[in-house]
């Protein structure tokens, strides 16, 4: 049972423009929600995470919007950059018992020069 | 800036093979997880460690073993390789301390096992 989804496996936006990722949970229990980038041949980096207690967390040209009556979150990119072309990854933290994150499938990103 | 390694970026062992991968860790992190990456199914926790031999099952730890003797270094053993663990290894580390109330993984590079 998949408790973290990325519906969308991949994305193509123009340079300049908006990318939207999205992500859906099912556990109420998650706590904490991240975004992971990862390039091929190396591993996932941090991008930016928000609490469940937000709405939004922003860090320069992203932005993490939590909807949590929506059990929905989504990464917006602004301006997309050729750079940004990886797979983003979304996770969430579980509270229950012993704490852990489980990913999404991930969403490949190709912004187009 | 935080650096974990991963003994290997490329590996091929054989059907029935033990396989031993080797996580080091270079910043005093209690916790250490290792994941598998499949195309479709995202990262997926095999086992997990918050202190020194300490270990639990994350979501496949089917066919897995791990070893955490010391702080710093965390080992996925395939006690007997089969090609069903053919994937993308990769290990992580984190710090309740790091603040914040989250505490962020850092990301080896991965291992690619092929198991023929």
């Amino acid at each position: 049972d998949q408790q973290v989804k990325q519906n969308s496996p991949s994305l193509s936006v123009q340079e300049g423009r908006i990318s939207i990722l999205n992500c859906d949970y099912t556990n109420s229990m998650f706590d904490y929600f991240l975004w992971y980038k990862k390039y091929p041949a190396e591993g996932p980096t941090f991008l930016i995470s928000i609490s469940s207690i937000k709405d939004k967390n922003e860090d320069g040209r992203f932005t993490v919007f939590l909807n949590k009556s929506a059990k929905h979150l989504s990464l917006h990119i602004v301006p997309s950059q050729p750079g940004d072309s990886a797979v983003y990854f979304c996770a969430a933290r579980t509270t229950s018992g012993t704490y852990k994150y489980i990913f999404g499938t991930g969403t490949r990103l190709k912004v187009l020069a | 800036d935080v650096k974990v390694t991963q003994s290997s970026r490329y590996l091929v062992k054989r059907t029935g093979e033990k396989v031993f991968l080797e996580c080091v860790q270079d910043m005093d992190h209690e916790n250490m997880f290792w994941y598998r990456q499949d195309p479709g199914l995202g990262l997926r926790l095999i086992y997990f460690s918050y202190d020194v031999k300490m270990k639990e099952k994350g979501d496949i730890p089917e066919g897995y073993s791990v070893s955490r003797e010391k702080k710093e270094r965390f080992s996925l053993i395939l006690e007997s390789a089969s090609t069903n663990q053919t994937s993308m290894y990769l290990c992580a580390s984190s710090s309740p301390r790091q603040g914040a109330g989250t505490d962020t993984q850092y990301f080896g590079p991965g291992t690619r096992l092929t198991v023929l």
